[in-house]
């Protein structure tokens, strides 16, 4: 069984960029979760897709948006970048639409904006 | 609005112990709670899920209760050892409105078991 895995790992960016943050699902799972997680912080609800469409989504600005495959695999998109947008980026992947089951997380990609 | 809080923020204990980290929530229609593990700049592990509907759940030296009258979860962690030290976080999901999907975090126990 595949796990959740993401890319890049690590990447620098410089403020007003545009950045593209990949995730494969686990096999069998059809719903990906994002969310950031701050230094020394609790991850936060980006969004969710499920079908290829957002099926729910946290406090966070537009600029923020994603994408969902045929194969389930997603996008996670952030425009105009700003410092603040450092953060580690977790994808996690389940099994289901509106309700949450067990997630299961990749190991994230590492954002530094300069 | 959701919360979830975690208590201790950070606990040193020395090898063999038996602890308790605690989670609470104010969250009243709480569909799961989740417990996970994070190891330095690394993802989630999944540890324990106790669906709202039950009071604990038990893998190997870890058992998690689940008191939804209270608001309460409590994660037991059995005869510590230096390989358990990591943060520990914990997360609940709501059961119904528009957060499908959403886990609502606590800012995490780091835990520190020293040999």
């Amino acid at each position: 069984e595949t796990g959740v895995t993401q890319s890049p790992t690590h990447l620098i960016k410089t403020r007003g960029q545009q950045v593209t943050l990949r995730c494969s699902s686990q096999s069998g799972h059809n719903t990906v979760s994002w969310y950031q997680q701050a230094l020394g912080q609790g991850p936060q609800f980006i969004f969710q897709y499920y079908r290829e469409e957002e099926n729910g989504r946290g406090n966070f600005p537009p600029r923020f948006s994603g994408l969902q495959f045929p194969n389930y695999s997603s996008e996670l998109n952030v425009n105009a970048l700003e410092l603040d947008d450092s953060a580690l980026y977790l994808c996690a992947s389940s099994f289901g639409g509106s309700r949450t089951g067990e997630l299961f997380f990749g190991e994230g990609s590492r954002l530094t904006v300069l | 609005k959701q919360e979830v809080t975690q208590i201790p923020a950070a606990l040193s204990v020395p090898e063999g112990e038996n602890l308790v980290l605690n989670c609470s929530f104010t969250d009243s229609a709480i569909y799961n709670l989740q417990w996970f593990r994070q190891d330095p700049g690394k993802g989630l592990t999944s540890l324990l899920l106790i669906q709202s509907s039950q009071r604990e759940q038990t893998s190997g030296r870890l058992n998690a209760s689940l008191d939804k009258s209270s608001g309460r979860s409590t994660l037991y962690i059995a005869a510590s050892q230096p390989g358990d030290s990591a943060t520990y976080l914990c997360a609940e999901s709501n059961a119904g409105g528009t957060s499908y999907g959403k886990l609502t975090f606590g800012q995490g126990t780091i835990l520190t078991v020293h040999p």
